[in-house]
């Protein structure tokens, strides 16, 4: 069946340094995959995207990479801030939208 | 572009009451979401939602919870005869296409 899970569940980081929250998958029909932020008592938001015709992908201080051979999900945070604490989420799509639990990130100044 | 939006959010009801979710889309998006979500868990889809169409409701339970999204007006979801393993945040999502689904602040339903 389908799963999608986190390696870590909590991450703490130091102010300034990049952070890795890493995810596994196991549906290889998945098409598509979101990492979201979620702040306490909030709705996620949406981070970015990557299509399972790419790699990597780019945004501002982030970048997704996505390794099919071993159906491996990695979101990499630059520079990290205490405004990135919050509980990252990635999500794959086949048919429909499936959450792992979460990775918490702490960022002490 | 006023994000999606969820009313109320917080709702109190008691075992075997009935409680009503509300999900107003963003402008311009066809597709509606709704997510289940306990403390410390992610996200599970529930249902999914286009006007006047369930598409996939294979998240939701068979009994006392149905989903709506009328021609005019917010999506519902609807709990009947509500028991404390309801309690949960709701959430809704929204989209244009099949892709980037935006997220509303959620409802927070407790059982009492």
């Amino acid at each position: 069946g389908e799963s999608v899970g986190l390696h870590l569940p909590t991450l703490s980081v130091q102010e300034g340094d990049n952070s890795i929250i890493n995810c596994a998958y196991s549906n290889s029909a998945s098409d598509y995959f979101i990492w979201y932020k979620q702040e306490s008592g909030k709705g996620p938001q949406f981070i970015i995207d990557i299509r399972s015709n790419m790699d990597k992908r780019q945004g501002q201080r982030v970048t997704v990479l996505l390794n099919k051979t071993v159906k491996h999900l990695s979101l990499q945070i630059a520079a990290t801030q205490p405004g990135d604490s919050a509980v990252y989420f990635c999500a794959e799509r086949s048919e429909k939208l499936v959450f792992g639990k979460g990775t918490k990130l702490t960022v002490n100044p | 572009n006023a994000g999606v939006m969820q009313n109320p959010r917080h709702l109190v009801r008691r075992r075997g009451q009935e409680a009503r979710l509300r999900c107003s889309p963003m402008k311009g998006h066809s597709h509606v979401y709704w997510y289940r979500q306990l403390p410390e868990e992610g996200l599970k889809f529930m249902v999914y939602l286009q006007k006047e169409n369930i598409i996939d409701e294979s998240g939701m339970p068979k009994e006392r919870f149905s989903a709506e999204f009328p021609k005019e007006g917010p999506s519902i979801l609807r709990i009947q005869q509500v028991v404390r393993g309801d309690s949960a945040a709701y959430f809704c999502a929204s989209s244009y296409d099949r892709d980037e689904q935006y997220f509303g602040p959620g409802t927070r339903l407790t059982v009492t």
